[in-house]
Formats: structure tokens, C-alpha cells, sequence
């Protein structure tokens, strides 16, 4: 299995512009996080998904941001519009059954 | 809030040495314990659980204790080699929820 996949890996771009981050979890996982990883807040989960299905998105920082996850192969996270706050690195991990998570390999987010 | 903490950020081994990270949990409902090792420029990586009915668990290399009634988690790396070296974090599961709470982890560095 290639394990999860996430693109971009780098993504930079100015204040107020669209950014949408893609994860592709590993086949036969029934769960999908995204997290968002910053120096000072360390690595926070945003939402995660059950069965394509939105659980929890209490970590979502504002309505800027929201996530989709149409079929069990895909997942989007997008920030309209961007600020320079969002710059991080954002992870998408997925499980089976919810635990030991995997995740990709990171899209790092600079917002000028 | 509740959170989970790391006592140290930053630990210093000499190679082949045995390594112990440690980390303090608030929350006594949790019940599920995860570490994992972050090598720069990737996501964690997925090294070893533990459940609350449980005070130790072995793997590969690396043992993971569970102290209950002080609410402190440790991850015994032995013969610690360069490969070693990255940032690990300790997470808790928030009430069976899939939910994970990193803690702000701690960086290993091998001495040669």
C-alpha cells in the first residue's frame, strides 16, 4: 500500500486566496483526520470523518475553513480566504476502526 | 483545559544507551495511549499503543509504561541508534472518542 497521500507538499500563496489541501487515505480505512501542525500550538486535530461522514469538527478554527469527504478515497480541506495565520503544516492520517492512525507525509501551507 | 504535557522538549543520549521519554496526562477518562516518533519533514510515525487496562507493553526496542494512579506514560527506547533521533510525542485518546491530544513532544538526539 503507498500509504496515505496528500498534495500538494508545499503550497504558498497570498493572503486571501483559495487553498485546497487533497488526502487520499490508505484503502480499507473507515477513518480520516485532518490536523494542522504549528510551533506553537504543536499538532491539533481539525476534523475527522467516520464512513465519509463528518464526526467532529470542533477543532475547526472558523468558518474559513471546512472539509469534504465525498467518497472513501478522497478527502478536501479548504481555506477560503487564507491569512497568513493559517501557514502550517496540515496532516491527514487515517485508521481502521479509529485507532493507530497513519499519516501522510504532510502539505506545508505558507500564506504570504 | 485537559491536556497532555512532556516533563522535558529536549533529551541528549549517547548511542546505545537506553532512552526514556516521559509524559504527564490530565485526563483519567482516557483510556487508550499512543506514542509516536516525527523524523523532520514527515508526518509521525505510529511506534507503539497501550490501553488502561494495561501498565506495560512491549515491542520492538521499545517498551511503554502506564502509571495510573499518577497519570504519567513513558516510552523506553533500548540501544538507542541514530536512527532514533526525532521529535515523539505522547497522545491520549479523549474518552474512546477517536479524538487524539498530542502532547507537545520531545526531541531525542544521539550523542555518537
Amino acid at each position: 500500500d503507498a500509504g496515505v497521500i496528500q498534495s500538494p507538499r508545499h503550497e504558498v500563496t497570498e493572503m486571501g486566496q483559495e487553498v485546497t489541501l487533497r488526502c487520499k487515505p490508505i484503502s480499507g480505512h473507515d477513518y480520516l483526520f485532518w490536523y494542522r501542525q504549528t510551533m506553537m500550538r504543536g499538532l491539533e486535530l481539525l476534523i475527522y470523518f467516520n464512513n465519509n461522514v463528518p464526526i467532529d469538527d470542533s477543532g475547526m478554527p472558523e468558518d474559513r475553513f471546512s472539509a469534504k469527504m465525498p467518497n472513501a478515497s478522497f478527502s478536501t480541506l479548504k481555506i477560503q480566504p487564507s491569512e497568513p495565520r493559517d501557514s502550517a503544516v496540515y496532516f491527514c492520517a487515517s485508521s481502521f476502526a479509529g485507532y493507530e492512525q497513519y499519516f501522510g507525509p504532510g502539505t506545508r501551507l505558507t500564506v504570504t | 483545559g485537559e491536556s497532555v504535557g512532556l516533563h522535558l522538549p529536549t533529551l541528549s543520549v549517547q548511542e546505545g544507551d537506553n532512552s526514556i521519554i516521559n509524559c504527564a496526562y490530565s485526563n483519567s477518562a482516557s483510556d487508550y495511549f499512543i506514542w509516536y516518533k516525527q523524523e523532520s519533514g514527515k508526518g509521525p510515525q505510529f511506534i507503539i499503543d497501550i490501553r488502561s487496562n494495561m501498565d506495560k507493553r512491549q515491542g520492538q526496542r521499545v517498551t511503554v509504561l502506564l502509571n495510573k494512579t499518577v497519570k504519567h506514560l513513558s516510552l523506553q527506547i533500548a540501544a538507542t541508534q541514530p536512527g532514533d533521533s526525532a521529535v515523539y510525542f505522547c497522545a491520549e485518546d479523549i474518552q474512546g472518542a477517536q479524538k487524539l491530544v498530542f502532547g507537545q513532544g520531545t526531541r531525542l538526539t544521539i550523542n555518537p
